[in-house]
């Protein structure tokens, strides 16, 4: 089934460590993101790639790194988890994103506490 | 600085009921507003979306409400269904490389 695959499903993480959460999607689609989604908080953009080699930030930014080698691949990383960094994450893609019609397909989240 | 205000937080409704969400917006550059439905341990997925040339769009028992100079659109779920019950969000964009701005949220239960 053609979609975003991310992984993994759930982890758990002391804090200071790093994590690479994984972003996969099989559309061709150019445009990726990263959401973060809290309760309360809704869903809030962390970083964005509007094409490969391209990246840029969202509302919340901070602690996190993300790269777009190629149309795939959308890995977020976190270079020293905190817990405040305890959140479900969406990965999320569109086919474009010139037009402002942007129609997002979203994983199925990653789940990350960090203790 | 919330780009996009939704409400109410939460909501129950009754079955057969009128589900009504309402969002507002500061930027009148928007030009792109969708609503997203997410079921629990689910990602979001689109449910409609609207044009602000258009003040109405109806899909089955969901319409978009567009109020241009009120700057604000609502999501109407006619005869409403236990199989609705989620998390609604509203969502905005304008043309050109800019990601969809998110809504908080609206967590609908619609009870028997």
């Amino acid at each position: 089934t053609a979609g975003i695959t991310q992984a993994p499903t759930s982890q758990i993480l002391a804090a200071g460590r790093s994590m690479t959460l994984r972003c996969t999607q099989d559309m061709r689609h150019n445009a990726m993101y990263w959401y973060r989604q809290d309760l309360g908080l809704g869903l809030r953009l962390i970083h964005y790639s509007n094409t490969a080699g391209t990246t840029g930030k969202g509302e919340v930014p901070d602690g996190y790194s993300v790269s777009r080698a190629n149309t795939d691949d959308f890995p977020l990383t976190l270079a020293s988890a905190v817990p405040s960094q305890t959140s479900v994450y969406f990965c999320a893609s569109s086919r474009d994103s010139i037009s402002g019609a942007n129609v997002l397909t979203f994983g199925a989240g990653s789940r990350l506490t960090v203790l | 600085q919330q780009q996009v205000k939704q409400s109410p937080q939460s909501l129950i409704v009754q079955k057969g009921g009128i589900s009504i969400i309402n969002c507002a917006y500061e930027n009148t550059a928007f030009d792109y507003f969708p609503w997203y439905q997410q079921f629990p341990g689910k990602g979001p997925a689109l449910l409609i979306a609207i044009r602000p040339d258009v003040s109405e769009k109806k899909e089955g028992r969901f319409t978009i409400s567009f109020n241009k100079s009120a700057k604000q659109f609502s999501l109407h779920i006619m005869d409403s269904q236990p199989g609705d019950s989620a998390t609604y969000f509203c969502a905005a964009s304008k043309a050109g490389n800019t990601p969809l701005v998110f809504g908080k949220g609206t967590r609908l239960s619609v009870i028997a």
